[in-house]
């Protein structure tokens, strides 16, 4: 069974539309993570979610959203995409504590979403 | 500000040994972790690092020095299926991954 699943693997569209991005976890994680990573291969945080705190990068634009209709999902909607959106867009999760209860961020990635915006 | 260094590009030969480097500079540290990425693939996790040492892992070890804020990944007997990113990335006070760039390692018959 896969861990962290997104669909699509793949998105094509035109400047100006409004796309969606999901995301799901069977892990039970509490954690749930957006990132983007460029041409330059750089990966860059987006969003963490969990039940109590969504935390945002400053630098994201606000035509970017998070929608998380329960723990397990947490969607990435893109309004009025641009050029500079192109991008593949990984999905993580990750469990708070470990077995001892010590603060642990092991992330388990999604395959990945290549948007491509024409 | 928060920072993490590491080589951007390496080649090595397969069946030898390679050490990528990972600095950082972090508000607060809880630990440090190594990723694999190979082209088009999601990162993988290999290792997580919180105390001073190494940690081995079959070919692969990690090493933390949190003193010098330094670590380093070791791959021994390099095979062609090594060639990928290595990403850095480490925990900040508030449990935050920072991510370095990533090195590319190139491995040549």
């Amino acid at each position: 069974d896969t861990a962290v699943s997104q669909t699509p693997k793949y998105l094509v569209t035109q400047m100006g539309n409004d796309k969606s991005i999901k995301c799901e976890q069977n892990l039970g994680h509490d954690t749930m993570y957006w990132y983007k990573q460029d041409s330059k291969k750089f990966l860059k945080i987006m969003f963490s979610y969990n039940n109590k705190e969504l935390i945002i990068n400053e630098t994201v634009p606000n035509r970017f959203s998070p929608k998380s209709p329960d723990k397990a999902h947490l969607n990435l909607h893109i309004n009025s995409l641009e050029l500079g959106d192109s991008a593949v867009y990984f999905c993580a999760s990750s469990q708070d504590l470990d077995q001892r209860g010590a603060p642990y961020n092991e992330q388990f990635f999604g395959p990945g979403t290549r948007l491509t915006v024409l | 500000g928060q920072n993490i260094d590491q080589p951007t590009e390496m080649t090595a030969t397969e069946g030898a040994i390679v050490q990528i480097n990972c600095t950082y500079q972090t508000s607060g540290f809880n630990g440090l972790f190594w990723y694999q990425q190979h082209a088009g693939e999601a990162p993988t996790f290999l290792s997580y690092n919180v105390l001073d040492g190494l940690e081995e892992k079959g070919r692969f070890s990690s090493f933390l020095s949190r003193s010098k804020g330094y670590s380093y990944l070791l791959l021994k007997e390099l095979q062609m299926k090594d060639s990928a990113s290595y990403l850095c990335a480490v925990m900040d006070s508030n449990y935050q991954l920072i991510w370095g760039a990533g090195t590319k390692l190139i491995i040549k018959p």
